[in-house]
């Protein structure tokens, strides 16, 4: 399964509700993660099965979809979201997306 | 706290062997599947290599199959990768991962480079 993100670059502001979108080339079942790496550091996950927030990782990031589509939501960004955001899924083989940057405009 | 601490990499001729080792704490290693990813420079993330919590299955993406190799000590709570005849697009950050609910990588290490270079 190969996963397309948009945008590739996102620049927005301190606050805005941000969304970030993941297409799968078939069915991924709700088998579909996300994750944040900042510059120089370590993947860090932050949603997995599609919804489930990851223990740790603050309530103003959720995640939806179903099928093929997926979506990350920020609700209010932070100076600290600035990273790539990455897509993942595990429903037939192991893929990640090619990523979307996130800046502060 | 679960810690991963890959150890290894750096600069190597196309055509020769590296062998990472990857050194966990802060969990019971044994109960978990665990895998590497790699991320080649400003590229994106690639799946690797799995291997089970007992070493009896390994896994492997298709350009890797029969030039590397996944084991673990569990005695030790150490995962290694056995890279042969690399190539120069074996040239990657190679992250160790552990491998959480329903297959997703729930903690990695901080990585290590590998450059495959004449």
């Amino acid at each position: 399964i190969q996963l397309t993100q948009s945008p590739s670059l996102l620049s927005a502001s301190v606050g805005d509700r941000v969304t970030l979108s993941c297409k799968g080339s078939q069915n991924i079942n709700n088998y579909l993660a996300w994750y944040q790496q900042k510059l120089g550091e370590a993947p860090k996950l932050l949603i997995y099965n599609t919804n489930s927030l990851q223990t740790g990782i603050p309530s103003r990031f959720s995640g939806s979809g179903s099928g093929t589509d997926y979506t990350l939501t920020i609700s209010s960004l932070q100076p600290e979201d600035v990273a790539t955001y990455f897509c993942y899924q595990y429903n037939n083989g192991l893929t990640f997306g090619s990523g979307t940057k996130l800046e502060i405009k | 706290e679960v810690q991963l601490v890959e150890s290894g990499g750096g600069l190597v001729q196309p055509g020769r062997s590296m062998k990472l080792s990857c050194a966990a704490s802060g969990f019971t290693f044994n109960n978990y599947d665990m895998a590497w990813v790699c991320q080649a420079p400003k590229k994106g993330l690639e799946w690797v290599a799995t291997i089970s919590y007992d070493g009896s299955s390994t896994y492997y993406r298709d350009s890797v199959k029969g030039r590397f190799t996944i084991s673990r000590d569990n005695a030790k709570s150490t995962l290694y990768l056995q890279m042969d005849s690399l190539r120069s697009e074996d040239t990657a950050t190679y992250y160790c991962a552990r491998h959480g609910i329903s297959g997703v990588f729930d903690y990695w290490g901080q990585g290590v480079m590998v450059t495959v270079s004449s």
